[in-house]
């Protein structure tokens, strides 16, 4: 079992509409939770972190996390073209600090 | 402005020989860590170090090398053992346990000519 997996994609939305990523992860215990945006041919960028169950809100952009059901997912609303990428889920592994990345979900807006 | 430097941000390679990814970090953070990207694909973990003069094997470890001389420099050499070399070369860093998440450089661009 990996120990992040993400929805497969690609995933298509018509601009002004909700696009909804989700991300298992395995570690019980995972404290720390990110999401990152990639632009094609660029490095990852930092766009949310959650730490307490529940939602996080930032701008178009809210993390809903559920630790008894190990999952996190990002919502993106009022989807602009500007928006398409491709969305990196993160966890915090306890046991030896490192991120474990899942393999990424590709978001396309369309006008 | 704190960040991460990574250079070159392209660099060929001919069959047979070594280069030498640098990638620098003015952030105080103590861990750093190289991913390897394919085309497509998610980030790989080739090498980590969470305090100077130590580091470990990632998942991809064979043919490459690295050194953590100075808490700001982790740089990789691409050896000519690693036999399929050509990918997107990404240096991160963090604090030591990572729960602020890693900042990443730019990104080296790696091709065998």
């Amino acid at each position: 079992q990996k120990e992040v997996e993400q929805n497969s994609g690609p995933l298509s939305v018509p601009e002004g509409a909700i696009a909804s990523l989700n991300c298992t992860y395995s570690d019980r215990v995972s404290q720390s939770f990110f999401w990152y945006r990639q632009y094609s041919g660029k490095s990852p960028e930092l766009i949310m972190s959650i730490y307490s169950n529940g939602d996080k809100e930032d701008g178009r952009f809210t993390a809903q996390l559920n630790k008894a059901s190990q999952y996190v997912s990002l919502l993106i609303r009022d989807s602009q073209p500007s928006d398409s990428a491709t969305y990196l889920c993160a966890v915090n592994i306890r046991t030896d600090y490192k991120l474990s990345f899942g393999a990424g979900t590709t978001v396309t807006v369309r006008a | 402005d704190g960040g991460i430097t990574q250079s070159p941000k392209y660099l060929f390679r001919k069959e047979g020989q070594n280069v030498t990814l640098s990638c620098e970090q003015n952030l105080n953070h103590d861990a750093m860590y190289w991913y390897r990207q394919d085309p497509g694909q998610g980030l790989r973990l080739i090498y980590y170090s969470q305090i100077v003069n130590d580091f470990q094997k990632g998942d991809i470890a064979e043919g490459y090398s690295v050194s953590r001389e100075k808490k700001e420099s982790f740089p990789l050499t691409v050896t000519s053992a690693q036999k399929n070399p050509t990918a997107f070369y990404l240096c991160a860093s963090s604090i030591r346990q990572g729960t602020d998440g890693y900042t990443f450089g730019s990104g080296t661009r790696l091709t065998v000519v």
